[in-house]
């Protein structure tokens, strides 16, 4: 089993709809998670990072689930803008040792 | 402010050949990392440093060497280029890398094919 798996896609929604992503990581030691996104040929850049409680950034929604061991991406009225590849991000201990970042998942927002 | 910092951004290498990629940050960071990046498998971790003069191998270390003279920059060595390794190779640097949310910033990426 990957230690982090995400669902390649390609997700193609019309804009204005909601979509989401889940990630699962293999590892019930992991400490924290993130949602990276890149853009076709661009370098990853933090979207936001997922806490126990949750949280929440504008159109964006990430959810950590400890019990089932995976974090979810919500993007709620989504733009053209927002398509792009999203990164799940794990780290299994504190600092650089074990970051493992998932394949990513395709969106494509469709006009 | 430039952030991150890679060159060259393009290379073509014949099977043998060597090249240096360099990778640098004005953010006085302390830790920095190579990744690659392929179809279908991810960002992998080449080499990373924790401090100016220290380097430590990742997942895939294999082919390449590295090294961190000035805090700002780290090279990454290909000896002995193989088609195995065409691949994007990204950069990136943290704060600490102590902190378990320290976030990594990333350079544009180097696209590299070898014949």
């Amino acid at each position: 089993r990957k230690e982090v798996e995400q669902d390649p896609g390609p997700f193609n929604v019309p804009e204005g709809a909601t979509v989401a992503f889940n990630c699962t990581y293999s590892n019930s030691a992991s400490q924290s998670f993130f949602w990276y996104r890149q853009d076709c040929r661009k370098e990853p850049k933090l979207l936001m990072s997922v806490y126990s409680s949750g949280n929440e950034d504008g159109r964006f929604t990430a959810q950590l689930n400890r019990a089932s061991q995976y974090i979810s991406l919500l993007i709620r009225d989504s733009k053209l803008s927002d398509s792009a590849t999203y990164l799940c991000v794990v780290n299994m201990a504190g600092g650089y040792q074990k970051v493992t970042f998932g394949t990513g998942t395709k969106l494509q927002v469709i006009p | 402010n430039a952030g991150v910092t890679q060159t060259p951004k393009f290379r073509v290498l014949k099977t043998g050949q060597s090249m240096t990629l360099l990778c640098a940050q004005d953010m006085n960071h302390e830790y920095m990392y190579w990744y690659r990046q392929d179809p279908g498998m991810g960002l992998r971790l080449i080499h990373y440093s924790v401090g100016e003069g220290t380097t430590a191998k990742g997942e895939v270390p294999d082919g390449y060497n590295v090294s961190r003279l000035k805090k700002q920059n780290f090279l990454l060595g290909l000896e002995s280029a193989a088609p195995s390794q065409t691949s994007v190779y990204f950069c990136a640097s943290s704060p600490a890398g102590r902190s378990s949310t320290d976030t990594q910033y990333f350079g544009p990426g180097t696209r590299l094919t070898v014949l």
